[in-house]
């Protein structure tokens, strides 16, 4: 199947730092990607679907000035994590959408831990 | 509102036995629904999806059945093996719209040896 790419897979940062996160689609064009954020023992949260060449549409609740989201390109969105705090330590998961398949693929999701 | 629901939020099944994971929605609109298996740490892997139009779909180990009527569709894994033991969630989109996935809570599949 197609395949999402995320990166970095783990990263730790000291509070007030900001923190950049990569999504690709390696072998499709995506239009649309979303943002998920996951707590211990829930199910995902989306966070925000990210359109390619104009503004991120944010779920009720995300503050759209603390986690940034570009999608400058059909195969690339990244999520910045801006002044990062620790209640901001998460699990978070990007996805898009294969349209040839209507199949959403997801990354393999990235550990932030704020100190 | 829950619009996709799962309520087992966990399952137990012996090695080599079918494993039926239920999932009930309550938008009639919802067109496209999809399994996802997850491990702890890790992003969903896209495991089978259906179309609303149909009501059967079938990949090797896993078919997915659609009762449109009971707004109902369940995944059914057979022969259940150790490596299926994960977490397993239903999701379904619209087309119109937003086209955003919407998540189930959840199953806890084990499988025992």
């Amino acid at each position: 199947g197609a395949v999402v790419s995320q990166h970095p897979s783990w990263v730790i940062c000291k509070s007030g730092t900001s923190v950049k996160i990569e999504c690709r689609s390696l072998d499709f064009q995506a239009t649309t990607m979303f943002w998920y954020r996951q707590f211990p023992k829930q199910s995902l949260m989306l966070m925000a679907t990210s359109n390619e060449g104009s503004k991120a549409t944010y779920e009720q609740g995300v503050e759209k000035d603390k986690f940034l989201i570009n999608h400058a390109s059909l195969t690339l969105s990244t999520l910045t994590v801006t002044s990062a705090h620790p209640e901001d330590s998460s699990f978070y998961i990007c996805s898009a959408r294969d349209l040839t398949s209507n199949i959403q693929y997801f990354g393999a999701g990235t550990r932030l831990s704020v100190l | 509102d829950q619009q996709v629901k799962q309520n087992s939020p966990s399952l137990s099944v012996q090695e080599g036995r079918i494993s039926i994971l239920n999932c009930d929605y309550t938008n009639s609109m919802f067109d496209y629904f999809l399994w996802y298996k997850k491990y702890p740490a890790e992003g969903p892997t896209f495991l089978i999806s259906i179309s609303s139009i149909k009501d059967k779909n079938e990949d090797g180990r896993f078919t997915v059945f659609l009762n449109k009527s009971a707004k109902h569709l369940s995944l059914h894994i057979v022969p259940s093996q150790p490596g299926d033991s994960a977490v397993y969630f239903c999701a379904a989109f619209l087309f119109q719209g937003a086209q955003k996935l919407v998540f189930g809570q959840g199953t806890r599949l084990t499988i025992n040896p």
